[in-house]
């Protein structure tokens, strides 16, 4: 299986703030990775796909990049919106696996 | 609307059985697969198992094979996860999703929490 690591596991910032998250996979994964939000009692949203790619809907604030083996999600200006737990997901091979989160709370 | 809408939620002692369902609207059901989520409580994330609507083709995770079957009835479009003997380790929300054959899932279901105690 391809293990999925992010860094870091919580993370304390500001409105305002530039945030950014690393998404480590444990080969390569080409650019086959999505990002996921999810807030307390509610279901994932998909922010990204395919490394880059903005899914439709989603604020032009998020942004990926990477290929390979690592990559990175950022939030340009947090907004109150968008403290939550993000996940990463690797789809370049079966079985689909996510990285364990990372916890973006109000500094 | 592109819309997945999970049954409710369920308590069950060990031992027992139950299916849980996920039917989609808003799309045609079989040109995408359905995948299934679990997430235990505070934890993270873990991939299932998928199935094709089409033709019921299944791929599990070996985490989960054999402990879960996932099916599908396109002519109602639904897709189920059942267990035939829960444990306490299975109480989690289970999540389904769209499962894009490019590999990411949008949208998911709103989950169905699933309970096993004695």
């Amino acid at each position: 299986d391809i293990q999925m690591t992010q860094s870091p596991s919580t993370l304390s910032a500001s409105v305002g703030d530039r945030v950014t998250i690393t998404c480590r996979a444990s080969q390569s994964i080409s650019s086959w990775l999505a990002w996921y939000q999810q807030k307390p009692g509610k279901a994932p949203k998909l922010l990204i796909y395919k490394a880059s790619n903005l899914q439709s809907g989603v604020p032009s604030r998020f942004s990926g990049s990477g290929s390979g083996t690592e990559f990175t999600l950022a939030i340009s200006s947090l907004q109150p919106d968008d403290f939550a737990t993000y996940y990463c997901q690797q789809y370049n091979s079966s079985p689909w696996t996510f990285g364990q989160g990372t916890k973006v709370e109000i500094k | 609307e592109v819309q997945l809408v999970q049954s409710g939620a369920e308590v069950r002692t060990p031992g027992e059985s139950l299916r849980i369902s996920c039917k989609g609207s808003g799309y045609s059901f079989t040109n995408y697969w359905i995948t299934w989520v679990r997430q235990m409580p505070g934890r993270g994330l873990e991939w299932m198992g998928r199935i094709d609507p089409s033709d019921s083709y299944t791929t599990y995770s070996p985490s989960f094979q054999g402990h879960v079957t996932i099916s599908a009835d396109k002519s109602i479009t639904t897709a189920y996860l059942q267990w035939s003997s829960l444990k306490a380790s299975d109480t989690a929300m289970y999540y389904c999703a769209r499962h894009d054959n490019m590999g990411w899932f949008d949208p998911w279901g709103q989950g169905t929490l699933v309970t096993v105690s004695s």
